[in-house]
């Protein structure tokens, strides 16, 4: 793996499903990962920064984890909402932060 | 505390023409990336800004150029504008961490080129 990669590309769900997705990125000369949300219309918005093998996160009903030494990182949605709908961004890197191309998830009611 | 505010929001130019698109820092922050987002395709990192000199550069040509200022705010400027500059540019500030820190961006310039 050169550059950031994440699957699927997109995802589509019913509300109250729970649901994941990958992120991967070059195992060697880690430095952090990042994760965004990208709501249409808006901003990218924080969601996690990790930086340690082994790291687990979570925030609400979406929780992620961190392999350094295989090089992926996990993004968990459980219990899915119509407001969980959007594109999830992974970055990878230093000062110059690598981004996947993102995973596009809609929530149906 | 005020968010990261960039300017304008669309724009339209013709090939040849330069462009300058500005950005705002988030209050506390003193390091500005700048990211090109092409459809389709994850943000691309163009360069950062840290103290008002530049502190990392993607692989864009030398006609991609920018400034911090002393209130840390910033430009992006593009010379010689080609179509596959047509894109959506996004501004991010942090703190001096960047890789520890989450980065706080605006929302963007819709940059399009005929």
């Amino acid at each position: 793996i050169l550059n950031v990669e994440q699957s699927p590309q997109s995802l589509h769900v019913q509300e109250g499903d729970s649901t994941n997705f990958t992120c991967s990125f070059p195992s060697s000369n880690f430095y952090a990962l990042h994760w965004y949300r990208w709501e249409t219309a808006k901003s990218p918005e924080a969601l996690f920064v990790m930086t340690l093998n082994g790291d687990e996160k979570k925030k609400g009903r979406i929780s992620a984890t961190l392999n350094t030494k295989e090089g992926y990182s996990y993004l968990y949605i459980k219990g899915s909402q119509p407001e969980d709908s959007a594109t999830y961004l992974c970055a990878y890197g230093g000062n110059d932060m690598r981004f996947g191309a993102g995973t596009r998830l809609t929530v149906k009611p | 505390e005020t968010g990261v505010t960039q300017s304008p929001t669309h724009l339209i130019k013709t090939r040849g023409q330069q462009v300058t698109l500005r950005c705002s820092s988030q209050s506390g922050h003193n390091t500005v990336s700048w990211y090109q987002q092409a459809l389709g395709q994850g943000p691309q990192f163009i360069f950062q800004y840290y103290r008002e000199e530049e502190n990392g550069r993607g692989n864009f040509p030398p006609r991609f150029s920018g400034l911090q200022f002393p209130n840390y705010s910033s430009e992006l400027n593009v010379n010689a504008l080609e179509l596959d500059d047509s894109a959506l540019y996004l501004c991010a500030s942090s703190g001096n961490d960047t890789q520890n820190q989450p980065q706080h961006f605006g929302d963007g310039t819709r940059l399009s080129i005929l």
